[in-house]
């Protein structure tokens, strides 16, 4: 199993509503990660779990708060969102998170109203 | 920090004929060097990785150079297909490993 399932597919919130986004991965990576895409850009590091530890947060605003329950999941909850974070979030993980393949999921398209 | 550069931005080729992308970056420390591929609306997937310690890596229709003393990387696709039509991303590990991105190419096959 190479996959790494992200839901929802797509999302629609308010800028007053709290959801999550959740990510899970069954291939035994110990690194997740949590990027933001942009139309016509490249990936954009959010957050790096390693081995069930945050060990990088790429000064996200604290409206984007991520959770890593066990080494399969990883959450990213969204709360008091603005327009400008509308935005392809992706997640992916790789084995150890020292320069090995990072594998992506398909990603959550997120519009903030 | 590390900052890696992609050109072209843009780069249509006639099928059948070879398309190549060019990556610099600026660490000398960076020892990982992938290429994602990314079709409209779906993930980034790898299609060719290298390290430091080789120069040269070959699947199929795919080749990736890398040339340790300049800094820079480049992406070879022989005998391109329509579905080859993507944007490529090109990028580097960093001193945590973690991977700093060039900023695309869309490769466009013309029929």
């Amino acid at each position: 199993d190479t996959e790494v399932t992200q839901t929802p597919k797509h999302l629609v919130m308010g800028m007053t509503n709290k959801k999550s986004l959740k990510c899970e991965q069954h291939m035994g990576h110990r690194a997740m990660y949590w990027y933001k895409q942009k139309a016509k850009k490249p990936p954009e590091l959010m957050f790096v779990y390693s081995y069930e530890k945050l060990s990088i947060n790429e000064s996200v605003p604290s409206r984007f708060s991520p959770e890593c329950p066990n080494s399969s999941l990883l959450n990213l909850h969204l709360h008091a969102l603005q327009p400008e974070d509308s935005a392809l979030y992706l997640c992916a993980s790789s084995q150890d998170g020292e320069g090995t393949e990072a594998f992506f999921g398909q990603g959550t398209r997120l519009t903030v109203v | 920090g590390e900052n890696v550069e992609q050109h072209p931005s843009t780069l249509s080729v006639q099928e059948g004929d070879s398309a190549v992308i060019k990556c610099t970056y600026s660490d000398s420390a960076s020892n990982y060097f992938p290429w994602y591929k990314q079709e409209l609306g779906k993930r980034p997937q790898l299609i060719i990785d290298i390290r430091s310690n080789v120069g040269e890596k070959k699947d199929q229709r795919i080749a990736v150079t890398l040339n340790k003393t300049a800094k820079h990387f480049s992406l070879h696709i022989t005998e391109t297909q329509p579905e080859d039509s993507a944007v490529y991303f090109c990028a580097a590990s960093d001193s945590n490993y973690q991977l700093i991105w060039g900023a695309g190419t869309k490769l466009i096959i013309k029929p």
